[in-house]
């Protein structure tokens, strides 16, 4: 089974509606992130939790918001989605501590119509 | 601010070897970590420069310079499997927290 499991793994939507990515694991790791891919801009950061009540914004968050269920638990929110969200996003996680490692999921594709 | 420069695409022949080089810009450094993504899939680590020097795993070496704010990932014995987009990526603290910044990716081409 795989350690980091996000769904759907692929979903179109139409501009305006909620759409919500959701991001487990079984690693067992405190940190989890959301990143956003486009072509040719890599691996941009949305938003990175330290723990369960540690929620921090990364560097394109405006039109996105996340949740912390749990410790394994980490979903992605478009309130209201637009076209120039169509993008590839993955959720990562790591260790902590020292550990630079960051395990990724198989991503989402989104496309927003 | 944060800044990682990266060639966009290289291409070599199977068999060789080839440098992908990351240049970097920011403040509260810790280290250099270089990730493989196949179309369609997932990034993957491949390795961590923490100091200055080299690190080898099999095929795969990362270099590191810190004081010229420098590093390379040199693949060895290229294989037609090692055609993939490879991104540096600095780990650094901002704000109070330590958190990694991707480069936009080299995407290499492994030729006959």
């Amino acid at each position: 089974d795989a350690d980091v499991t996000q769904t759907p793994r692929n979903r179109i939507t139409k501009t305006g509606k909620r759409i919500m990515l959701e991001c487990s694991q079984t690693k067992g790791h405190d940190r989890m992130y959301w990143y956003r891919q486009d072509p040719g801009l890599g691996l941009r950061l949305i938003y990175y939790s330290f723990d369960v009540k540690d929620i921090n914004k990364g560097e394109i968050s405006d039109g996105y918001s996340v949740s912390r269920q749990a410790q394994a638990k980490f979903s992605l929110s478009l309130e209201s989605a637009i076209p120039n969200q169509t993008a590839l996003y993955f959720c990562a996680t790591s260790p902590g501590g020292t550990s630079s490692e960051q395990y990724f999921g198989p991503g989402t594709r989104l496309t927003v119509t | 601010g944060q800044s990682l420069e990266q060639p966009s695409e290289v291409t070599a022949v199977e068999g060789a070897i080839v440098q992908i080089n990351c240049t970097y810009q920011t403040s509260g450094f810790y280290g250099l970590s270089w990730y493989q993504q196949h179309d369609g899939g997932a990034p993957t680590f491949l390795s961590y420069n923490g100091l200055d020097g080299l690190e080898e795993t099999g095929r795969f070496s990362s270099f590191l310079s810190r004081s010229d704010s420098y590093g390379y990932l040199l693949l060895q014995e290229l294989q037609m499997k090692d055609s993939a987009s490879y991104f540096c990526a600095v780990r650094d603290r901002v704000g109070g927290y330590q958190k990694v910044t991707f480069g936009t990716g080299t995407k290499l081409q492994v030729i006959p």
